[in-house]
């Protein structure tokens, strides 16, 4: 079974800093591009960030840029974002998706049950 | 710059049917798009992945009362034989050079 399971969220504050982690199962890992995407409670879906199968290629959605940065371990099946310098506005749930192949332009096939993200004093 | 657009609410009678739209902007007319549903207080569930050639390919298990296609800039999302737990959100998400984009989502409201 195809599975993407997120951790790491939790209460930080603000210009702190925080790493998510999504845990992948039933398929292989590093054959395909992942994504992180969040959403603010009763919002709609923002993309965050892509890397591609190989890790080799990264973007970053603007509200994001120079603050978080995109990984991933094949040999762990795990995503990763780091999230530095987090401000209010990064308070939401975040998710992460599996891309339908290895490159980062592609659409998402599979999501996680996402992890909530409080950026709060 | 990748723009899609959704109305905001939908709505049908139990068993009716019911179609979403989605529109690409100018300039990306011919892009590829997906479909997600989000049921109330549950994370995204992708549906599938409309071409711009109106050919659709479906995630596994959604049911055949769901389909895509395709005209023009307007990608759209069918569903019939409309169901109570059909009633969610529905995103739409296109791509390119990396940069990914959903639309601001349509709510399908089941009379």
């Amino acid at each position: 079974e195809v599975q993407l399971v997120e951790s790491g969220g939790g209460l930080v504050q603000p210009g702190g800093s925080l790493r998510l982690s999504c845990t992948a199962s039933g398929f292989t890992f590093s054959n395909f591009g992942m994504s992180w995407v969040r959403q603010a409670p009763g919002k709609g879906l923002e993309w965050v960030s892509v890397i591609s199968g190989s890790g080799g290629s990264t973007k970053y959605a603007d509200s994001v840029k120079g603050r978080f940065t995109i990984s991933r371990d094949s040999s762990k099946n795990t995503l990763f974002l780091q999230m530095n310098s987090l401000r209010a506005e990064d308070t939401t749930l975040y998710y992460c998706a599996k891309g339908a192949s290895s490159r980062w332009d592609d659409g998402f096939d599979m999501w996680g049950q996402g992890t909530m993200v409080t950026v709060s004093s | 710059q990748l723009v899609l657009t959704q109305s905001p609410s939908a709505s049908a009678s139990l068993g009716a049917s019911v179609k979403l739209t989605c529109t690409l902007n100018s300039g990306h007319t011919s892009y590829d798009i997906a479909w997600h549903q989000q049921q109330p207080e549950k994370g995204p569930r992708y549906l599938m992945k409309v071409n711009s050639d109106g050919s659709h390919s479906k995630g596994d298990g959604i049911p055949d009362r769901f389909s895509g296609s395709s005209s023009g800039a307007e990608r759209y999302l069918s569903i019939s034989s409309l169901q109570s737990e059909d009633e969610a959100d529905y995103y739409c998400q296109t791509w390119g050079s990396g940069i990914h984009v959903f639309g601001t989502g349509t709510k399908v409201s089941v009379l």
